[in-house]
């Protein structure tokens, strides 16, 4: 069981926009940022969003990421059928002096 | 450009040992933390080691702790991670990834992994 809880499962259609969301606790998500990897099977994940929102060179701006105290999403505009991968929220978590990750999102393009 | 090369991984018995190595590229390495980070089969990332730049600390995941050993050796830009008493659990695709900052960092990039299974 993640420490961070995402659902499961995530679709959309081409142009749409879809939200993934992210919940954790004060020792992770409410006391530090949070970011955002892609990670297509077979290959290496992707950053996507740090800090929270801030996004890396080359990441489309169709991208964002937003934290409200300990939960946080990732919101993809313009969905396009590259998107279709597995989407990971993390945080460092005081208590496990560690990273934590959530349990991963599949998107789906319909 | 930023490269990171996994290797070591292959199939060993239940309570055996593998090390892990992953070479480092196109970045200054003795400045970064480095991590590993695995994959078991149809589940999700987990967090399993973290050194600082300089080796002075290393930080492990409860499930690893006692039986994994991350070390670097900044001289040949290689991070490594030693695996004993290995459990059928410890089946996984292990990534190293470069870490920016200390707490509140991230993974700017990560390796393409290398496969370890444990098995009889």
């Amino acid at each position: 069981q993640s420490v961070l809880t995402q659902p499961p499962s995530a679709s959309g259609t081409p142009g749409q926009r879809v939200t993934i969301s992210c919940s954790g606790s004060s020792s992770n998500i409410g006391s530090n940022t949070v970011n955002w990897y892609q990670h297509l099977p077979g290959t290496a994940p992707k950053l996507l969003i740090y800090r929270n929102n801030q996004r890396p060179s080359g990441v489309p701006d169709r991208f964002s990421g937003s934290k409200s105290g300990t939960s946080a999403s990732l919101a993809i505009s313009g969905l396009q059928s590259e998107d279709e991968a597995d989407y990971y929220c993390a945080a460092w978590d005081d208590s496990l002096n560690g990273p934590v990750f959530g349990g991963g999102t599949k998107l789906t393009v319909l | 450009q930023v490269q990171l090369v996994e290797s070591g991984g292959g199939v060993v018995q239940p309570g055996g040992s593998l090390r892990l190595s992953c070479a480092a590229s196109g970045f200054t390495f003795s400045s970064y933390g480095m991590h590993w980070v695995r994959q078991a089969p149809g589940k999700g990332l987990e967090w399993v080691a973290f050194i600082r730049y300089d080796g002075s600390n290393e930080y492990y995941a409860d499930s690893v702790k006692g039986r994994f050993t991350i070390s670097r050796d900044n001289s040949k830009n290689t991070l490594y991670l030693q695996m004993s008493s290995l459990r059928d659990e410890d089946t996984a695709v292990y990534y190293c990834a470069k870490w920016e900052g200390y707490s509140s960092g991230w993974y700017s990039y990560w390796g393409q992994g290398t496969l370890v299974t444990v098995s009889s």
